[in-house]
């Protein structure tokens, strides 16, 4: 399986300020996903990360609201912007391939606080 | 539109005994099937997954599920629990033949507690 890291672990941030999520894989793969984790929840995926094209976004996510980029195959970057304390939750940065029937594997996650 | 639902909030079991942890989907075609763990302060950690043949799939950590088509279930057991299993437990499907093929779609999750 791929080994995903994500910086920053975890953060504490005041309102009204963006923070850049980065997500970075050993190997080069076909599909990287963005999700998050409200306190106490399911997992709910904000966006597909495209390689060179814009990013697909799920119903209830814009992009001027977590703006992503993939600049290759083996890093992404999710900002999430003009924070709320409602943004608070963790991020979690996946990927899959489809030659493996694209079963994900998913990175630590970054645990963000919005203050 | 697919979906998953994990009926238990929370399933509490005496170390030793077994374990099973429930989950039911929604998808229009033949699903892919998955379960990841999530211990706390950490991400997801695959278990196992159903894509075809045999109903009965064996996983990580002693872990196996049973993919019941005609009752639409993929539930996780484990014959003997240990208190390291204690743990927030996810099933996940995905329609591969839809457009979103790609993507996953999570249950609620269910909170395993292990007592000694």
């Amino acid at each position: 399986s791929a080994v995903i890291s994500q910086k920053p672990s975890r953060d504490i941030c005041q309102r009204g300020t963006s923070l850049t999520i980065q997500c970075q894989v050993d190997s080069q793969v076909t599909m990287m996903f963005w999700y998050r984790q409200q306190p106490g929840q399911s997992l709910t995926l904000i966006a597909t990360a495209n390689q060179g094209s814009e990013a697909t976004y799920e119903s209830g996510f814009v992009i001027d609201k977590f703006p992503i980029s993939r600049p290759n195959l083996t890093f992404s970057t999710l900002t999430v912007s003009n924070m709320s304390p409602e943004d608070s939750s963790i991020y979690l940065c996946s990927v899959g391939d489809r030659g493996r029937h694209n079963e994900q594997f998913f990175g630590p996650g970054t645990r963000l606080t919005v203050l | 539109a697919q979906s998953v639902a994990q009926p238990e909030d929370q399933v509490n079991v005496a170390e030793g005994n077994p374990l099973t942890v429930k989950c039911t989907y929604s998808v229009s075609g033949n699903p892919y099937l998955f379960w990841y763990v999530q211990y706390p302060n950490r991400g997801l950690q695959f278990l196992l997954k159903y894509i075809t043949g045999d109903n009965l799939v064996k996983g990580s950590y002693g872990f196996e599920a049973e993919f019941n088509k005609s009752q639409t279930s993929f539930h996780l057991k484990k014959p003997s629990a240990l208190v390291s299993d204690s743990a927030l437990y996810f099933c996940a499907v995905r329609d591969p033949f839809k457009a979103a093929g790609n993507k996953l779609t999570f249950g609620g999750g269910t909170r395993v507690l292990v007592k000694p």
